[in-house]
């Protein structure tokens, strides 16, 4: 069974210095990745999908990275700003999950300080 | 384009109570999706519809029935409400068939069962 890990839980940075959020996934057999960004009582916002065959994706701040092999991927934000602060969650779609199913991480809350 | 909408955004029931949530997506997309977000849980995949006249069960199924009514609306029903449902429930949608299969959240509908 695919489980998707996100560590830690709760991350805390001064603004101006670049985010790094970590999601790790225990089978490589992936269609793709995608990481979500929420905010406080609202729904997930897609920021960037990463196809298996794909090793980087970026639009515009954000940079995701992906190593299938080790079952990991990286979401890499330059110069953190305060509105930067949120939830993020990433989440795989398994090649033996039928019907688009996607497989969520706990998610990383992140606050940015000004 | 209003994408992923959800009816009601917060409601409150009594145990037994019936109630259906509503979801509509205007992007043409023939895969629909119900999650359900908890503390400590992630989001959970109730049901999935993954073309219109079709719905499969997900992880947590027990308790809730949807409808696929036609391509855009996909609705999920509470027969006998327990406190156990109380949740933060997501509609979600994509275009079935295609690797690149993005997901979209709707913003979310704040159940509570008393």
């Amino acid at each position: 069974k695919q489980e998707v890990t996100q560590i830690p839980a709760a991350l805390s940075v001064p603004e101006g210095e670049n985010l790094v959020l970590n999601c790790s996934f225990t089978d490589s057999a992936i269609y793709n990745l995608q990481w979500f960004r929420q905010d406080p009582g609202k729904g997930l916002t897609s920021l960037l999908l990463i196809q298996s065959s794909q090793r980087e994706q970026t639009s515009g701040r954000l940079n995701a990275s992906l190593d299938k092999s080790s079952g990991r991927s990286t979401l890499y934000t330059a110069a953190s700003q305060p509105g930067d602060s949120a939830t993020y969650l990433c989440a795989v779609r398994p090649i033996k999950a039928a019907g688009n199913k996607l497989t969520f991480g706990g998610g990383t809350r992140v606050l940015v300080k000004p | 384009n209003a994408g992923v909408t959800q009816t009601p955004k917060f409601q409150v029931l009594k145990t037994g109570q019936s109630m259906t949530l509503q979801c509509a997506q205007d992007m043409n997309h023939n895969s629909m999706y119900w999650y359900r977000q908890d503390p400590g849980m992630g989001l959970r995949l109730i049901y999935y519809s993954a073309s219109e006249g079709t719905t499969d069960k997900g992880e947590v199924p027990n308790g809730y029935n949807v409808s696929r009514l036609n391509k855009r609306e996909f609705s999920l029903r509470l027969e006998s409400a327990a406190p156990s449902q109380t949740s933060v429930y997501f509609c979600a949608s994509s275009l079935q068939g295609f690797t690149y299969n993005e997901q979209f959240f709707g913003p979310g509908t704040r159940l509570t069962v008393l």
